[in-house]
Parts: C-alpha cells; sequence; structure tokens
C-alpha cells in the first residue's frame, strides 16, 4: 500500500520566516495530494491541494510543488505568522477514495 | 460555509461497551469516511462508504466495526465491544466524488470525537 514520509516532525520559525515541510509518497498512482492543517483539540482542515497535472500551486502564502518522477512534495508557507502554529499533514490519495497522511509536523511560529 | 458535525465530542466508555458515533457529512456529498487519530500519531483510514455500502476498508476495520446511513443525513460509526486500545479521536470526512482525479474530491473533516476507553 501506499507509504507517505513527511519531515521534519517539528519546526520553529520566527515570525515573518518561511516554512517548508517535506513529504514524499511510494505509489506511482498516487494523483492527488492534499495538505491539512490541524489545530489543538480540531479535525483536519484542508488548506490546499495539488494534483499531477500541476507542479506547483499558489494560494496567498501557502504554495505547495510537487515532483512526480522524484514521488515528492512540499508545503511552503510565506510571511508566516503565529496564526500559522498547528500540525500539517501531507497526504496523498491515489485510485479511490483511501487518503494515506504522513505523521505530521508541528509547525511553531514564534512572535 | 457547509461542514461536517459530528457528535459527541467526548465519549467515555468501559470495555466491552458498544458507542457509536455520529456525524452528519455535507448535504450535497455521497461518499463518506472515518479516520482515527490514536493521540499523537498520524491520522488513520478506517472506512469508506457510497451509496449505502462499504465501498473499501482498512485492515483496522475489523468485525467489531461497522458503519450505517440510517436516514439521509447521518452516518454513524459502531463499535460493538470496545477495547481499551480503541481509544482516539475518530474524524468523519465526506466528498462530493470518488477518484483522486475527479475536481470535488476533496475530502472535508469533521471536528472528531474522542472516544476513551476505560
Amino acid at each position: 500500500g501506499e507509504n507517505v514520509e513527511q519531515h521534519p516532525s517539528t519546526l520553529s520559525v520566527q515570525e515573518g520566516d518561511s516554512a517548508v515541510i517535506k513529504c514524499t509518497y511510494s505509489d506511482s498512482a498516487s494523483n492527488y495530494f492534499p495538505w491539512y492543517k490541524q489545530e489543538l483539540g480540531k479535525g483536519p482542515q484542508l488548506i490546499i491541494d495539488i494534483r499531477s497535472n500541476v507542479g506547483e500551486k499558489k494560494d496567498q502564502r501557502i504554495a505547495v510543488t510537487l515532483n512526480k518522477t522524484a514521488k515528492h512534495f512540499s508545503l511552503h508557507i510565506t510571511e508566516t505568522q503565529p496564526e500559522d502554529s498547528a500540525v500539517y499533514f501531507c497526504a496523498s490519495l491515489g485510485g479511490y477514495q483511501k487518503v494515506t497522511f504522513g505523521i505530521g509536523t508541528k509547525l511553531q511560529v514564534i512572535p | 460555509e457547509p461542514e461536517v458535525t459530528q457528535t459527541p465530542s467526548h465519549q467515555v466508555t468501559q470495555m466491552g461497551q458498544e458507542v457509536i458515533l455520529r456525524c452528519v457529512p455535507i448535504s450535497n456529498h455521497l461518499y463518506f469516511y472515518w479516520y482515527r487519530q490514536i493521540l499523537g500519531q498520524k491520522v488513520e483510514f478506517l472506512v469508506s462508504f457510497y451509496n449505502n455500502e462499504i465501498s473499501e476498508k482498512s485492515e483496522i476495520f475489523d468485525d467489531q466495526f461497522s458503519v450505517e446511513r440510517p436516514d439521509g443525513s447521518n452516518f454513524t460509526l459502531k463499535i460493538r465491544s470496545t477495547k481499551l486500545e480503541d481509544s482516539a479521536m475518530y474524524f468523519c470526512a465526506s466528498s462530493k466524488t470518488l477518484l483522486a482525479g475527479a475536481q470535488g474530491n476533496e475530502q472535508f473533516f469533521g471536528p472528531g470525537t474522542r472516544l476513551t476507553v476505560l
């Protein structure tokens, strides 16, 4: 089955700096890659996603890149703010419904 | 904005008891899912459901688990005889479509039910 590796597990950045989280996947059939943000006590919230026919996607301060050949994808957050502090999960979906999550990255933005 | 809701937010039960976790998916979504997250670990897929049938399930989803859509709005997860290791957050999710490559396949998650088995 699919295996998604995510790193780092924790990340501390100064407010205003950029944060990068990287993931790799194993199943070459995977073609949809969502990113979720989970705040304490809440469910995962979809923040951005990318499909396999696109190499990069941007939404304001958040961008995601995908390299299908290398089977890795990354989340980039620029101009980080304290409210960006949360756990971020990468995930992959191939074929049918089953989303496979990474282990999560706890991002702390220091004011 | 429409959202997935779940009840209760926290359920405490004794080992061996049955529990039912409830979810109301987004109204125009057709595909429903349950995931669980043991404290400090990743979110794990349990089961997907479409057209009143299970369409896929993981190895975690054994005979102790069942899902049902008892009416037009609710989607439930039943654990027949809870074990200590069932303690986790359980998330319900829903999506419009199914296939990975299709628009509308984004899965939206509810806030979760924290299940504590004593």
